[in-house]
């Protein structure tokens, strides 16, 4: 079975401590997108990757950071800088189309 | 900046009425054109994508899309909308230049069928 995973499917963190989400994909794809979905405002592009060892910011980077080490895998950490981090965080992967994983839904408490 | 604009934010519609939502990008290069639906609870679904040929695409379930280059418009179109159709709707545009690949979505617009 091949595509995206995120894991976990649901987090919970408390004020103040970072946590990070995990993206691993076997498509090969040499670009990787982290968006975050809120109600009424779509999908917001946090980082995205084009190549191993490097990643842009996308429109709302501030409190979030990543890394691209592997080509398979592009990790998401959720600050505590970041002050409304209760979201829906979906990655994806992809060459002239996306490929999106089932999402985490993250809970701060 | 690229950006993406669905200015409808919530549609409400009866069963067997027509069905247009407006999608429009800023952006004067390369674009891939794409829309996805998210039913309640479940995740991003691909409806139909346009790369290039003719720009009426057909996907799935009976939607269709146009792709106006003149107008940067990609409307989403369906003749009889069901009330399974209720979901949320996602423009997206994948903007290339160069190297450099970038996909933004518009800020959806959520579908209501009335039975």
């Amino acid at each position: 079975d091949g595509g995206i995973t995120q894991s976990p499917k649901y987090l919970f963190r408390k004020e103040g401590q970072n946590v990070t989400l995990s993206c691993e994909q076997n498509l090969n794809h040499d670009a990787m997108y982290w968006y975050r979905q809120d109600p009424g405002q779509g999908l917001r592009l946090i980082y995205y990757s084009q190549i191993v060892n490097d990643f842009q910011k996308g429109d709302i980077a501030e409190g979030y950071s990543v890394s691209r080490e592997k080509k398979e895998s592009f990790p998401l950490t959720v600050t505590s800088a970041q002050k409304n981090p209760t979201a829906f965080y979906l990655c994806a992967a992809g060459g002239t189309e996306a490929f999106f994983g089932q999402g985490t839904r993250l809970t701060v408490v | 900046a690229q950006s993406v604009s669905q200015h409808n934010h919530h549609v409400i519609l009866s069963e067997a009425a027509s069905l247009e939502l407006g999608c429009n990008y800023s952006y004067g290069g390369t674009v891939n054109l794409f829309w996805y639906v998210q039913y309640p609870g479940q995740h991003l679904q691909l409806l139909l994508k346009y790369f290039s040929g003719d720009p009426l695409v057909k996907g799935i379930k009976g939607f269709e899309a146009e792709f106006i280059k003149s107008k940067f418009s990609f409307n989403l179109r369906k003749p009889s909308v069901q009330w399974s159709d209720t979901a949320e709707y996602f423009c997206a545009v994948w903007f290339s230049s160069g190297s450099a690949r970038q996909l933004t979505f518009g800020s959806g617009t959520q579908l209501t069928v009335l039975p």
